[in-house]
């Protein structure tokens, strides 16, 4: 059984922090990975995806991956209550064909 | 403007009625996709197509049926025999299968709920 794990939070950081959300996976082989963002009663927005080792930025997110660890992490720079949401992270597991396998949600809470 | 239309948005039936959710998109995608939440729950894949008049079960088919006739809809049929089918479903779809790089796009959504 092919996994990607999360902490479910909520992760609560004030305005104007970073908030750090990790993921790791269980399939070393792993190719692509992606952060969507879900909004209480809403469906999953992409966020960005990345499938090289390394740090991958856009505005004020970043994903970082590292292959050898299983691990990938989406880090946000200067949060606002705006981002406050559930943050899914999903895998491209190798021999799956074009299908994401997606972890549980971390909920980011961004305070005043 | 393009994008995947799930329709209706909230859907309400009894128990032992069969059901089908509708899902449309004008993005000329090969790929689509039925997933499943609950609360508190990810995301879990009932059934996907990657091509015209082709579909593989997911992880959660059981219960389920879809067709794909067109490239442009995939509808889904909640039958009787799902016994917890009250549930928030999501369609997707994606542009070329099998590259990892080709995300997955998602509709609003259908919240149905069985009594």
């Amino acid at each position: 059984q092919k996994e990607v794990e999360q902490n479910s939070g909520p992760l609560s950081v004030p305005e104007g922090a970073i908030a750090s959300l990790n993921c790791t996976y269980s399939d070393r082989g792993s190719q692509s990975f992606f952060w969507y963002r879900q909004y209480s009663g809403k469906s999953p927005e992409l966020i960005m995806f990345i499938y090289s080792n390394g740090d991958k930025e856009d505005g004020r997110f970043t994903a970082q991956l590292n292959k050898a660890s299983q691990y990938v992490s989406l880090l946000i720079r200067d949060s606002q209550p705006s981002d406050s949401a559930t943050y899914l992270c999903a895998v491209m597991f190798t021999g799956g064909g074009n299908k994401l396998t997606f972890g549980t949600g971390t909920q980011l809470k961004v305070e005043l | 403007d393009g994008g995947i239309t799930q329709s209706p948005k909230y859907l309400f039936r009894k128990e032992g009625q069969n059901v089908t959710l509708s899902c449309e998109q004008n993005l000329n995608h090969d790929a689509m996709y039925w997933y499943r939440q609950d609360p508190g729950q990810g995301l879990r894949l009932i059934y996907y197509s990657q091509i015209v008049n082709d579909f593989q079960k997911g992880d959660i088919a059981e219960g389920y049926s879809v067709s794909r006739e067109k490239k442009e809809s995939f509808p889904l049929t909640v039958t009787s025999a799902q016994k917890n089918p009250t549930a928030f479903y999501l369609c997707a779809s994606s542009s070329t299968p099998g590259r990892g790089n080709s995300p997955l796009h998602f509709g609003n959504g259908t919240r149905l709920t069985v009594t």
